[in-house]
């Protein structure tokens, strides 16, 4: 069966600081892969998603970057985190082709 | 640019009861609908998925349905429990190959004893 790892669970960082989270994928091959944010009291927004190795395409400009460096890997990052850059990120796979998206547990990050 | 809403925002309701959550959507181009639970501080578990061809679907206490002329689904909980306390968000996917999803803002659910 699939299963998607998403890490840290939690983060607390400096305004400043360097980011990296990271998303994989077991069980499957060539899945589209997404990342959200979810901020305090608003929806779900996406961020990034991809549809293969190195191809990767932002929904909304911001001081985030993504990266797939390998076929089930998805790395969320940063160069200088914002406060504005706090919620809840949200890793995600789908077969492709409007099937069903399934999500990771989630990091929550807080910047100080 | 698609929209979802959901309606009502928060609800809470006696143990027992059947009870209906609304979700409706601007652009009626939409591959498919899906219905997700959220437990606080946790990622999205998938309830249902609507094709735009299907009229509903049904997983156990949960029946959800899709008018997408109308732009609007519903999912209906049949004797709730209070372990059905939770966000319930609705989500529509666009007819791109991306297979990206709209999401709503959700409606907060409390089943009280």
């Amino acid at each position: 069966s699939q299963t998607i790892h998403q890490w840290p669970a939690t983060l607390v960082q400096p305004v400043g600081s360097p980011l990296s989270l990271e998303c994989t994928v077991e069980g499957t091959s060539n899945p589209n892969l997404y990342w959200y944010r979810q901020a305090a009291g608003r929806g779900l927004q996406l961020l990034f998603y991809s549809v293969g190795i190195g191809q990767i395409s932002s929904e909304v400009p911001q001081n985030l970057s993504a990266s797939r460096p390998q076929d089930r890997q998805f790395i969320l990052s940063s160069k200088k985190l914002l406060l504005s850059d706090s919620g809840f990120y949200l890793c995600a796979w789908s077969p492709g082709g409007g099937q069903p998206q399934h999500f990771g547990d989630g990091t929550r990050l807080s910047i100080l | 640019k698609q929209e979802v809403t959901q309606i009502p925002a928060a609800l809470s309701v006696p143990e027992g009861e059947n009870l209906v959550l609304n979700c409706s959507f601007t652009d009626s181009a939409i591959y498919n609908l899906q219905w997700f639970r959220q437990d606080p501080g946790k990622g999205l578990t998938s309830l249902l998925l609507i094709q735009s061809s299907q009229r509903e679907q049904t997983s156990g206490r949960l029946n959800a349905s899709l008018d997408k002329s109308s732009g609007r689904s519903t999912l209906y909980i049949a004797a709730s429990q209070p372990g059905d306390s939770a966000t319930y968000l609705c989500a529509v996917c666009g007819t791109g190959t991306a297979s990206k999803l709209t999401f709503g803002t959700g409606t907060r659910l409390q089943v009280t004893l």
